[in-house]
């Protein structure tokens, strides 16, 4: 297996910009996570689904986050309009519904906002 | 609320034995698990405790003691290449992953 995937790896935009990042989960996981990483606030959890559903949205920042999973193959990140302060590495992860459940990332989309 | 502390950063000799604290404090216990993460890298699963006592992997060890909310992750034989962050996460009562911010472990020849 491939691993998750996730594109572009980075991403430069100015202020004000729409921005994208997409997610290709490990294929038969049925969790998939977005994580936003930064040096002053760590890793936070934005939101999970469990089988395309979307759980738990209450680390998405503000209405300018939001966050799509059409199907068990493919989820999106968008960040509308963007903000500096929204630059950071950001991570897709997925995992199974197994007993340990162990989170497998992606390599990490690192965005830069102007 | 939920809380994981970590120390920020630890240094030491290459060949040496170091030891990582977590202590956490949160609502619900379902597991603990250590990551590694080299820098500008993906976090990558080191090791998962849900029961008392020590896991062994190779030249990496977890401790884990519910009681104290308290585990540690050994590394033996230290190399350059063990250089990197190593975070702690517990998964509470909702299955949730409460993150620590992490150790940066440096080694120095």
């Amino acid at each position: 297996d491939a691993g998750v995937i996730q594109s572009p790896r980075h991403e430069v935009t100015e202020m004000g910009q729409e921005v994208t990042l997409r997610c290709k989960p490990i294929s038969g996981h049925d969790y998939l996570f977005w994580y936003r990483q930064t040096m002053m606030r760590g890793l936070e959890l934005l939101i999970y689904f469990n089988n395309n559903v979307p759980i738990d949205d209450s680390g998405m920042p503000e209405d300018r986050f939001s966050a799509k999973m059409p199907n068990a193959s493919f989820s999106t990140l968008k960040i509308q309009p963007s903000e500096p302060r929204d630059s950071a590495v950001y991570f897709c992860a997925s995992r199974t519904l197994g007993e340990v459940g162990e989170q497998f990332f992606g390599p990490g989309t690192r965005l830069t906002v102007l | 609320g939920q809380n994981i502390d970590q120390p920020t950063e630890m240094t030491a000799t290459e060949g040496a034995i170091v030891q990582i604290n977590c202590t956490y404090q949160t609502s619900g216990f379902n597991g603990l698990f250590w990551y590694q993460q080299h820098a500008g890298e993906a976090p990558t699963f080191l090791s998962y405790n849900v029961l008392d006592g020590l896991e062994e992997k190779g030249r990496f060890s977890s401790f884990l003691s519910r009681s104290k909310g308290y585990s540690y992750l050994l590394l033996k034989e230290l190399q350059m290449k063990d250089s990197a962050s190593y975070l702690c996460a517990v998964k509470d009562s909702n299955y949730q992953l409460i993150w620590g911010a992490g150790t940066k472990l440096i080694i120095k020849p």
